[in-house]
Parts: structure tokens; sequence; C-alpha cells
């Protein structure tokens, strides 16, 4: 099993859509979660820290369940510039760091 | 601020060539400092970190060294180039914040090509 497990699309969906993804962790004793976005050909670029009781920034909503051992990214009234590929990152203490394959997120006019 | 600078940004290199790509990070001191590499439509395979001067771990053994002369400045180098070292370079940056864990900043990349 991975450590990080993420869909990895492409979710298509026009805009304006709400669109939500997922992501598995398996090490329970994961310390924080964050969400990373990573447009072709360029640098991933952090999008939001995900905090137990959920957080929101804009239109990004990110959610942690530890009981499940899932975070969730929540995109409502999707833009063309969101179009990317989204990569959730579980950061498991000391120097370890675990970035998911990413889901690719394409939205259409 | 800070920021993290790689060059160069591309580069195609012939198998068995040696390599060494550069990382600096400016408006920062003692980052942590990390190599990855992305091989195309994958995720981030992580190479080496670095906790200070000459202070390398390694997490995959490859035909890669890299090498930390100054505190801001990180080098992944090769001896001889191998097909398979084809991807994209990401240096990345962090400190560690106690129980907030760690964020990573990365620079622009490396594309590197090996034929």
């Amino acid at each position: 099993r991975k450590e990080v497990e993420q869909d990895p699309g492409p979710f298509n969906v026009p805009e304006g859509a709400t669109v939500a993804f997922n992501c598995t962790y398996s090490n329970s004793a994961s310390q924080s979660f964050f969400w990373y976005r990573q447009d072709c050909r360029k640098e991933p670029k952090l999008l939001m820290s995900v905090y137990s009781s959920g957080n929101e920034d804009g239109r990004f909503t990110a959610q942690l369940n530890r009981a499940s051992q899932y975070i969730s990214l929540l995109i409502r009234d999707s833009k063309l510039s969101d179009s990317a590929t989204y990569l959730c990152v579980v950061y498991t203490g000391g120097f370890k760091t675990i970035f998911g394959a990413g889901t690719r997120l394409f939205v259409k006019a | 601020s800070q920021t993290i600078h790689q060059w160069p940004a591309t580069l195609v290199q012939p198998v068995g060539s040696p390599l060494s790509l550069e990382c600096t990070v400016e408006g920062t001191s003692n980052p942590n400092l990390y190599w990855y590499r992305q091989a195309a439509g994958r995720g981030l395979q992580l190479l080496f970190y670095s906790v200070g001067i000459g202070q390398i771990s390694s997490e995959v053994p490859q035909n890669l060294s890299a090498s930390r002369p100054q505190d801001r400045q990180f080098i992944l180098s090769s001896k001889k180039l191998l097909l398979s070292d084809s991807g994209f370079y990401l240096c990345a940056w962090s400190v560690l914040r106690g129980r907030s864990g760690e964020t990573q900043y990365f620079g622009p990349g490396t594309r590197l090509l090996v034929l």
C-alpha cells in the first residue's frame, strides 16, 4: 500500500462547478498535512495546510479525518486558472514528507 | 523574504556524461535542503536531504550524489549519467516548526534529458 494515495483523475469540470479530491494516508502517526498545486512543467507550490478542525481559504476548503486517515480538498466555483495537478502531502515526522502522485484537474469554459 | 534558485533550467546530456545541478537559497539561515526527482507523469521521489553543511542523507541508492559546501548551497552530481536519470529535478528548503511540522518550498526545477 502506498503511503499517500490519490485518485490520479483527470477530473474534467466546467467553470463554476464544485469539485472535491480525496487522499488517504497509511501512517496513523502522521503529524501535519498539506495540499500543493503543481502547474504543468512547473514546481509544486503550497496551496494550504490542513488542520484537524478544517480550514478555508477563499474558494478552497480542506478537511482532515484522522480516524479514517483521509484528507479532502473542495474547490468551489472553479475557474479556468484552477486547472493543475493537486498534490496531497503528509509530514510524518523527522525529515520525512510524503508527496502523493497528484490528482489532475481540468476546468473547461 | 526567502527565495530559492536552481540552474540550469533545462539540460540535455549524453549517456555517460557527468552532471552538476546547483541550488541556492536566500533569506534564511540553516535551512533543511532537499533534492527530489519527478519522472514524467509521476510523483516526487526524495533523493537526498541535508540538515547542515556537509551533512547529507541519501534516500535512494543510485549513481547520484549530493553535497552541501555552504549553508545555503546544495549540489546534485553524477559521474556518469544513465538514461533513467532523465526527469525533473527539484530542490526544496524547509524549516522545521515543532509540532506544526514542516512546510517545503520548491525551486523552479531543472529538466534533464539524457540521450
